[in-house]
């Protein structure tokens, strides 16, 4: 079966600090993967989704940046963290040419 | 850019009664999927209607949908306790844009 593993599960970091968060799926080839943000008590906002290895899409500008090193690792990342970098973020797969998304747990961001 | 909005933002209700969430929509559509996210954790998928269908059953879960309206609700029968959580709408192929969500708390 396949599964998804995001960590860290909480994470605090000073401002001005680099950034990397991991995500790996198991039990399938080439999936969709997509990195997602939540604010407090806010829906999700897509601001990664990649296609293939090496293939990033960026949906908002911002202060992150995503590589996909591998076919089913997808990496998160920031070389200088701000205060608004701060929420949840939630990393998903999903086969191919299928609606239905698998979430990972999330990271809880602080930047402090 | 937000394309579902639901309503209301939060519910509480005692266990054993109906939940209904709405969820309108801005654009056409392919299908419409509902997803419940504990406090604090991923999102986990409920239910996927096509835009072809009117209405869709999956054990205490129902939903309808109606694209004249561009509106969709999910019904949760029989609430329990566990059934707190928020409920969010999405749409869109490959990648989804999902609505703010309701957030749903059953009291025993």
């Amino acid at each position: 079966s396949q599964t998804i593993h995001q960590w860290p599960a909480t994470l605090v970091q000073p401002v001005g600090s680099p950034l990397s968060l991991e995500c790996t799926v198991e039990g399938t080839s080439n999936p969709n993967l997509y990195w997602y943000r939540q604010a407090a008590g806010r829906g999700l906002q897509l601001l990664f989704y990649s296609v293939g290895i090496g293939q990033i899409s960026s949906e908002v500008p911002q202060n992150l940046s995503a590589s996909r090193p591998q076919d089913r690792q997808f990496i998160l990342s920031s070389k200088k963290l701000l205060l608004s970098d701060s929420g949840f973020y939630l990393c998903a797969w999903s086969v191919q040419g299928v609606t239905e998304a698998f979430f990972g747990q999330g990271t809880r961001l602080t930047v402090v | 850019s937000q394309q579902g909005e639901e309503d209301p933002q939060a519910l509480s209700i005692q266990e054993g009664e109906n939940a209904t969430m709405n969820c309108s929509y801005k654009t056409s559509i392919n299908n419409l999927q509902w997803y419940r996210q504990n406090s604090g954790r991923g999102l986990v998928h409920l239910i996927l209607i096509r835009s072809n269908e009117r209405e869709k059953h999956s054990g205490r879960l129902r939903v309808t949908l109606d694209t004249s309206k561009k509106s969709s609700s999910l019904l949760i029968t029989a609430s329990r306790a566990a059934d707190t959580a928020s409920y969010f709408c999405a749409t869109g192929l490959g990648t989804l844009t999902f609505g703010k969500g309701t957030m749903l708390l059953v009291s025993p």
